[in-house]
């Protein structure tokens, strides 16, 4: 069983605020690192998959880096909007056993 | 296009019962995965169906046991329930046994009393 921590565990931010968290995972075995946001209720979505050391996604205000050889992940929003309350998770897919190890999340409230 | 649906949303039964989660996967895929999530828990992988075989599994005893059905549609079966078992189920679609990308439904919320 592979362990994948997240940090914090839940955050309150000012609407306007940047924020980031943070996702760590065992180095080895990566095969790919997916970041969720789940809004309660409804399906967890998809926001980035991300595969190799280096990588920088970006979908509008929300970005996401990988480091792959020191086991982290960094999930950045700019200016929050309460719209991005939600729980972020991230998952691990390791290559040996073919399944995702998710991590307990980060539950962010945006105040208006 | 739909994506992955499950039923029931909500599920109440009491202790020693059994019960039986559906999923439906997104159009397309062929693969289906379960995951319990308990509270305060991240999701935990149960197992993986594909050409309606189980191909992987979690760390889960022999009570959760699962089929895959000709048209990909998935069910989750757990005997002898515990108050433990009470979590949100959900049930992730992909394409192909190894594939990465997952698409999730909105999980079925099982409580036992």
């Amino acid at each position: 069983i592979l362990n994948v921590e997240q940090s914090p565990q839940s955050l309150h931010v000012q609407e306007g605020d940047s924020t980031n968290f943070t996702c760590s995972f065992p180095s080895s075995n990566f095969y790919a690192l997916h970041w969720y946001r789940w809004e309660t209720a409804k399906s967890p979505e998809a926001l980035f998959v991300m595969t190799l050391n280096g990588d920088e996604k970006k979908k509008g205000r929300i970005s996401a880096t990988l480091n792959t050889k020191e086991g982290y992940s960094y999930l950045y929003i700019k200016g929050s909007q309460p719209e991005d309350s939600a729980t972020y998770l991230c998952a691990l897919f390791e290559d040996t056993g073919n399944q995702f190890y998710f991590g307990t999340g980060t539950s962010l409230t945006v105040i208006p | 296009d739909a994506g992955v649906t499950q039923s029931p949303t909500h599920l109440i039964k009491t202790r020693g019962q059994q019960v039986t989660l559906r999923c439906s996967p997104k159009s397309g895929h062929d693969t289906v995965s379960w995951y319990q999530q308990a509270l305060g828990q991240g999701p935990q992988f149960i197992f993986q169906y594909y050409e309606e075989e189980e191909r992987q599994r979690g760390n889960f005893p022999d009570r959760f046991s699962g089929h895959q059905f000709p048209n990909y549609s998935s069910e989750l079966n757990v005997n002898a329930l515990l108050l433990g078992d009470s979590a949100l189920y959900l049930c992730a679609s992909s394409l192909g046994q190894a594939s990465y990308e997952q698409y999730f439904g909105p999980g079925t919320r099982l409580t036992v009393t």
